[in-house]
């Protein structure tokens, strides 16, 4: 089946820097998302992207969609405290049941 | 507000007790679906309700039954559930518009099931 393999696992990094993150697929995908997941909270949509090369913008957030179709990055610039929390990237492939799949997540933790 | 609701947000049962998860959303949407969140496990999808009808059950155990009365209402009815049930179970929407489309779904903010 489908899988999908999000790195890194997790992250620390310093107040002020610049985050990558990235979405890898075995298959191809029609859409990829990316959502942040506060504690105790469910996921939010940060980005949704929906043809091969599109690169979009949220802010201080930017994502793209791979020109193979098989793979997604977030990055997020100048990261702030309240960035922290888990990111998920998620794709559909093609069916209509609308069927999504999440990666792993990845944990963001900023110092001030 | 992410125009999907869910109620209650925190439930305590015993394994021999019978609840219900409910879910509404405002967003128009055609789709409705279920999922687990487990502690350090991907988000798993339970089931999904496209226009009313089942069009997806992943092997999910008959303690959990869902129901979609309509398009913008979703139960999770459970019933002599396991300690291992214990997660948080997410609702979600979004406008289904054919094989090849764009399908993105928005959460609710989940109900936090104990089972004791």
């Amino acid at each position: 089946g489908q899988q999908l393999n999000q790195s890194p696992q997790s992250m620390f990094i310093q107040e002020g820097e610049d985050v990558s993150m990235n979405c890898t697929s075995s298959s191809i995908f029609n859409t990829w998302l990316w959502y942040k997941q506060d504690p105790g909270e469910g996921p939010v949509l940060l980005i949704a992207l929906y043809k091969a090369g599109e690169l979009t913008s949220n802010g201080r957030l930017t994502a793209q969609f791979g020109i193979t179709r098989k793979d997604s990055f977030l990055n997020i610039s100048a990261s702030i405290p309240s960035d922290v929390g888990i990111y998920f990237c998620a794709g559909h492939g093609s069916g209509n049941t609308g069927k999504l799949i999440f990666g792993q997540g990845t944990t963001l933790q900023v110092k001030p | 507000e992410t125009g999907v609701t869910q109620t209650p947000r925190h439930l305590v049962m015993g394994m021999t007790n019978k609840k219900s998860l409910k879910c509404e959303q405002h967003l128009g949407h055609n789709a409705m679906y279920w999922y687990k969140q487990s502690a350090k496990k991907p988000l798993e999808l339970m089931f999904v309700y496209s226009l009313e009808e089942r069009v997806e059950n992943n092997s999910v155990p008959s303690r959990f039954s869902p129901e979609c009365p309509n398009s913008s209402h979703l139960f999770l009815h459970l019933h002599t559930l396991q300690p291992e049930d214990s997660a948080l179970y997410l609702c979600a929407s979004s406008h289904l518009q054919g094989p090849n489309s764009g399908n993105t779904i928005y959460f609710g903010e989940g109900s936090w099931l104990t089972v004791v």
